[in-house]
């Protein structure tokens, strides 16, 4: 089954507008983590933001920020202020709880287009 | 600080040849990943390694993969023998006790 879903394979967005990227999981461990990554076409993975699971707040990270909703088990990544260098693949990925050690799950990745 | 380190960046080889990946992970990493990223099933955890002794490596293909951790600075990743479907782009990555793993550059693997 699994447990990263990213249902939006490709997004084009206005330069200077926000951008949501999708990513709903699936765990039933209390404990875990969520994070994101962008890859540019450079190849390299570039990590973002993360959220732990007892975080209270969302988190933030400059023009990022993970708009965390634990109930409906999504973590989407809103970017403000798009710009042209925010076109990029990106990943959002899950740290599944202590049981599963440090492995870490990613999703199939939504590829982002900033248009001028 | 340097990031994680890995070399070679490209590496073209034909079937059948021995291929070792390297990685130096970030100073003061104890935990360090090998990731496989392909087209068709995305980016894939292959073994990781704490203290440099190996976890979990669940998700290492065959048994023509293997990787090591000799010291708290250095690992490999071999593939004996290559076949093409091994071409792919190999990550390391590595973290401290906080969550965040970071990435090396990754190699590009080619297997004619």
């Amino acid at each position: 089954a699994q447990k990263i879903t990213q249902t939006q394979p490709g997004m084009f967005v206005q330069e200077k507008e926000a951008v949501t990227l999708d990513c709903t999981y699936d765990t039933s461990d209390p404990s875990y983590g969520l994070f994101w990554y962008k890859q540019p076409s450079s190849g390299e993975m570039i990590f973002l933001i993360y959220q732990g699971s007892y975080d209270q707040q969302n988190a933030t990270e400059g023009r990022y920020s993970l708009n965390f909703q634990k109930a409906r088990k999504s973590a989407n990544l809103v970017i403000s202020a798009s710009q042209l260098g925010d076109s990029a693949m990106y990943f959002c990925a899950m740290r599944e709880g202590n049981t599963g050690g440090f492995k870490t799950i990613f999703g199939a990745g939504t590829r982002l287009f900033v248009k001028a | 600080d340097a990031g994680v380190i890995q070399s070679p960046r490209h590496e073209v080889t034909e079937m059948g040849q021995e291929v070792t990946l390297r990685c130096k992970p970030i100073s003061g990493h104890d935990y360090l990943f090998w990731y496989r990223q392909t087209m068709m099933r995305g980016l894939e955890l292959l073994i990781y390694f704490n203290n440099n002794v190996p976890i979990d490596d669940s998700g290492m293909p065959e048994d023509r993969f293997s990787a090591k951790m000799p010291n708290a600075s250095f690992s490999t990743l071999k593939i004996q023998p290559s076949e093409p479907r091994d071409s792919a782009v190999y990550f390391c990555a590595s973290k401290d006790l906080t969550d965040t793993q970071y990435f090396g550059p990754g190699t590009r693997l080619t297997v004619l």
